[in-house]
């Protein structure tokens, strides 16, 4: 089946760092990536969703200069977290679709970002 | 707007017995419905969907969902669960076809399976 790979799972930082996760379709051309983020005990909250070459739509009250997202490729998606405060500590996940899926998305296995 | 609700943060119940988790969602038009599970340090899998027609879908591993639109619940189901099924579960609902729709998600529900 589909796999969507994201890196890291894990990762530290330090406040005023920016971070980049990255986001891969392996065995399939993923046009739409979405990326959520969720916090402890809560439900996956979307924060943008992005279309291969063009500019992502960000939901109401996410922070676009903070988020940046990159989707320049069919099998890779990029969000970076910019000057990163220890607020922005979370769970982010992407997942990502295709026109061969219908109705289906593949998640990645999320990443772990602790702000210091 | 969408919105979906999971009533119970946590359902422990012991090998073998039956399992209900609960999933209620609001919206004004016609949705599809979706349960994903996660296991530990795994990404989120789709185990069942509704999208049209019957409205018992049911998985590949025993779990099976029935779409009520008038009490707006897709309640997740299993008449015997086993010590693998120990994971946390997603219910979503998405408006819109093919893949343009956004996955609204529940809060999630730890299902702890013992022996």
């Amino acid at each position: 089946g589909a796999v969507v790979s994201q890196h890291p799972s894990r990762v530290i930082c330090k406040s005023g760092t920016s971070v980049k996760i990255e986001c891969r379709s392996l065995d399939f051309q993923a046009t739409t990536m979405f990326w959520y983020r969720q916090f402890p005990k809560q439900s996956l909250m979307l924060m943008a969703t992005s279309n291969e070459g063009s500019k992502a739509t960000y939901e109401q009250g996410v922070e676009k200069d903070k988020f940046l997202i990159n989707h320049a490729s069919l099998t890779l998606s990029t969000l970076t977290v910019t000057s990163a405060h220890p607020e922005d500590s979370s769970f982010y996940i992407c997942s990502a679709s295709s026109p061969g899926f219908t109705e289906k998305l593949f998640f990645g296995s999320g990443t772990q970002l602790s702000v210091l | 707007a969408q919105s979906v609700t999971q009533l119970d943060s946590q359902v422990p119940v012991f090998e073998e017995a039956p399992v209900e988790l609960r999933c209620n969602y609001s919206s004004s038009v016609s949705v599809y419905l979706f349960w994903y599970v996660q296991y530990p340090n795994q990404g989120l899998q789709l185990l069942l969907k509704y999208l049209s027609g019957s409205t018992l879908v049911k998985s590949i591993n025993g779990f099976e969902a029935e779409f009520n639109k008038s009490q707006t619940s897709f309640h997740l189901r299993k008449p015997s669960v086993h010590i693998s099924d120990t994971a946390e579960y997603f219910c979503a609902v998405r408006t819109g076809s093919g893949n343009t729709g956004k996955l609204i998600f529940g809060q999630g529900t730890t299902l702890q399976v013992k022996p």
